[in-house]
């Protein structure tokens, strides 16, 4: 089966920066995403890697490592509506998304 | 407008009746999904289907039986439910099942409650 794993919580102040780690051990690799999650709403797409490298969005960045099988999301200048769940997910073979359980989020003023 | 919806958002229901979940996506995509997030946040994919065809149908039991009347709906009914059925039910839908980028579109979720 898919092992995807991140920490479950990470607390950080507004105006800081976080770091979320996501390991992943699958049955081959066609990208990884990040995924944030409200609590109540829908995940809501936030990046994509498919090669070794950081990607920038604005005050979100992913990077990835296939080699290490780890990928991380860099949030910079947490506001209060960064608070939330982020799911990293691995899309295989046959190109089924496994999602982790997510990292909650909570940003403190 | 709403690029996927489902319906209802809320589903109360006791133990062994049948119900269904509908879904829509007005994004012109060929691919829709049903995931299931328990409790422990977990989100796993129950099914794929791609221009109307099933693609992906992981171990789930046979009281699940997913229906695509057309690309842009994907229907989830559920026999003889059960309390381990409790859970949020959100559908999805991408460009395409194989595509390089492919970004999945998440519906609001159908929070289904088995008493």
């Amino acid at each position: 089966g898919q092992n995807i794993d991140q920490p479950t919580e990470m607390t950080a102040t507004e105006g800081a920066i976080v770091q979320i780690n996501c390991t992943y051990q699958t049955s081959g690799f066609n990208g990884l995403f990040w995924y944030q999650q409200h609590a109540g709403e829908a995940p809501t797409f936030l990046s994509y890697n498919v090669l070794d490298g950081l990607e920038e969005k604005g005050r979100f960045s992913s990077f990835l490592s296939r080699s290490k099988g780890y990928s991380y999301l860099l949030l910079k200048e947490l506001q209060m509506k960064d608070s939330a769940s982020y799911l990293c997910a691995v899309r295989d073979d046959d190109y089924k998304l496994s999602f982790g359980a997510g990292t909650t989020v909570t940003v403190r003023a | 407008d709403t690029a996927v919806s489902q319906t209802p958002k809320y589903l109360v229901t006791q133990m062994g009746n049948d119900k269904s979940i509908k879904c829509e996506q007005n994004l012109g995509h060929d691919t829709m999904y049903w995931y299931k997030q328990d409790s422990k946040k977990f989100l796993k994919i129950m099914f794929s289907y791609n221009n109307k065809e099933l693609i992906i149908n992981e171990t789930v039991p046979n009281r699940f039986s997913p229906k695509s009347p057309d690309k842009a709906h994907l229907n989830l009914h559920i026999n003889s439910l059960e309390l381990g059925d409790s859970a949020v039910y959100f559908c999805a839908s991408s460009q395409e099942l194989a595509g390089v980028t492919d970004t999945q579109y998440f519906g609001p979720g159908t929070r289904l409650t088995v008493l």
